[in-house]
């Protein structure tokens, strides 16, 4: 799977979009891009996932650059309970396969 | 994407003594199931896939003889830590593969603290 890098930690005011970046420089034609966040001391939680379209759903948009070697996670609105460790994972679309986590990006959410 | 019920949520035991986690998929008939652990203010890594009625396949350093894993249905499957110590506190989170978006459904995760 291709590595990815993303920002350590980031701040976002609760009501403003929070626009979190993952750049995945050595991505190969047939790898995706997926978001996962944990809230602290529960389990992942899927977000959202894509090729190289732009991708929206009910959590949130991703964007993908023409290239395909970075990405931006957008949550419109961020709340509190946004607060979380969002990871970016680029790997190969195949039923079964595992998810391998990096160090991800530790969004805090302040009022 | 598949409904994952993980128990207990949190484990207390003595040193020495074995501990059994459940990890089970309520609406997906899974025939594989993963198994991370956790450390504080680390990121998940993976432990071993869990394969319905086959062995396990373990992650280079996890040993199978203390992290003994048992897939006997589609919708359940187990983690005991054998003879736990001190240093096998750790968070540790089952997950599920899901049809179709191939999106990993993950459990709550299960807390072990060994005294």
């Amino acid at each position: 799977d291709a590595k990815t890098t993303q920002p350590t930690s980031m701040d976002c005011a609760e009501g403003r979009a929070a626009n979190l970046p993952c750049n995945h420089s050595t991505i190969s034609g047939n790898e995706y891009v997926y978001w996962y966040r944990q809230i602290h001391s529960q389990g992942p939680q899927y977000i959202i996932h894509g090729l190289k379209n732009n991708e929206t759903n009910e959590m949130a948009s991703l964007i993908i650059t023409e290239d395909r070697k970075s990405s931006t996670l957008i949550l419109p609105h961020a709340t509190l309970r946004d607060t979380a460790v969002y990871y970016c994972i680029v790997r190969v679309y195949n039923a079964g396969n595992m998810l391998t986590f990096g160090g991800g990006t530790r969004l805090m959410v302040k009022p | 994407g598949a409904v994952v019920s993980q128990h207990p949520s949190w484990v207390i035991c003595k040193s020495g003594t074995s501990v059994k986690i459940e990890c089970r998929s309520l609406d997906f008939q899974a025939t594989t199931m993963f198994w991370y652990r956790q450390f504080p203010k680390q990121s998940l890594m993976l432990m071993a896939t869990s394969n319905e009625g086959s062995k396990a396949t373990y992650e280079q350093g996890v040993e199978k003889d203390k992290f003994l894993i048992n897939h006997a249905s589609l919708t359940l499957s187990t983690l005991t830590v054998t003879s736990a110590h001190p240093e096998d506190s750790s968070f540790y989170i089952c997950s599920v593969p899901s049809s179709g978006a191939n999106v990993l459904t993950f459990g709550a995760g299960s807390r072990l603290t060994v005294l």
